[in-house]
């Protein structure tokens, strides 16, 4: 049984660049939520997605975006890379309806230069 | 707004020693969930327990132990004779009912757990 798994494990911007990650939820999951962890801070929620929209958004601007796919799976994008855009990007699943915790993967390190 | 503080930045403990990480949070609301994540050098976050703002109860898990105190809005964790193994970043969240499945989570900073041999 495949957890939640995301590509690339590590990412090398320049600033001003564009940049999409990928999430597959676990099987059976269909809701996927996006998390941005600062080196030494805690996760900060990005946004939900659940029946292919975005359901609810944290404190992000518009350049990060997101997706998700009939399969359920889920891409982040961000337009127009900062600095202060480097992170560790979670991608967490959970079953819409269904009272589990979320299940998280290893998540994407973004380095922007 | 919610808000969650884990006051320890970093614990060092010696093996067998017994450490308790404290978690303290901010909520107007009156229901919401409580959660404590470990965080390995590998990145994913392991969900260790979830609490209900209306269950109290203490709970205990093997040598893992929870302190729920809403009088003093504090849900502290206690890991009873370390081991190296349990050496991670450790979370405490929290999220507000009717957030499906919990999944908006507000997360502390976070304690760095060393446990030496």
């Amino acid at each position: 049984d495949a957890g939640v798994t995301q590509s690339p494990t590590h990412l090398i911007k320049t600033r001003g660049q564009q940049v999409t990650l990928r999430c597959s939820p676990k099987s059976g999951h269909d809701t996927v939520s996006w998390y941005q962890q600062a080196l030494g801070q805690g996760p900060q929620f990005i946004f939900q997605y659940y029946e292919e929209e975005e359901r609810q958004r944290g404190n992000f601007p518009d350049r990060v975006s997101g997706h998700q796919f009939p399969n359920y799976s889920s891409e982040l994008n961000v337009n127009a890379l900062l600095l202060g855009d480097s992170a560790l990007y979670l991608c967490a699943s959970s079953l819409e309806g269904d009272n589990s915790p979320l299940h998280f993967g290893n998540g994407t390190r973004l380095t922007v230069t | 707004a919610q808000k969650v503080t884990q006051a320890q930045t970093e614990i060092s403990v010696v093996e067998k020693e017994d450490v308790t990480l404290d978690c303290v949070y901010e909520t107007r609301d009156t229901t919401y969930y409580l959660f404590w994540y470990k965080q390995p050098p590998s990145g994913e976050l392991v969900f260790l327990i979830r609490r209900n703002s209306f269950d109290e109860q203490n709970e205990i898990s093997g040598r893992y132990s929870w302190n729920f105190q809403k009088s003093t809005s504090s849900f502290n964790f206690t890991i009873t004779a370390s081991q190296v193994v349990d050496s991670a970043v450790y979370f405490c969240a929290l999220s507000l009912e009717g957030e499906t499945s919990g999944s908006r989570l507000t997360f502390g900073e976070g304690t760095q757990l060393t446990v030496n041999p």
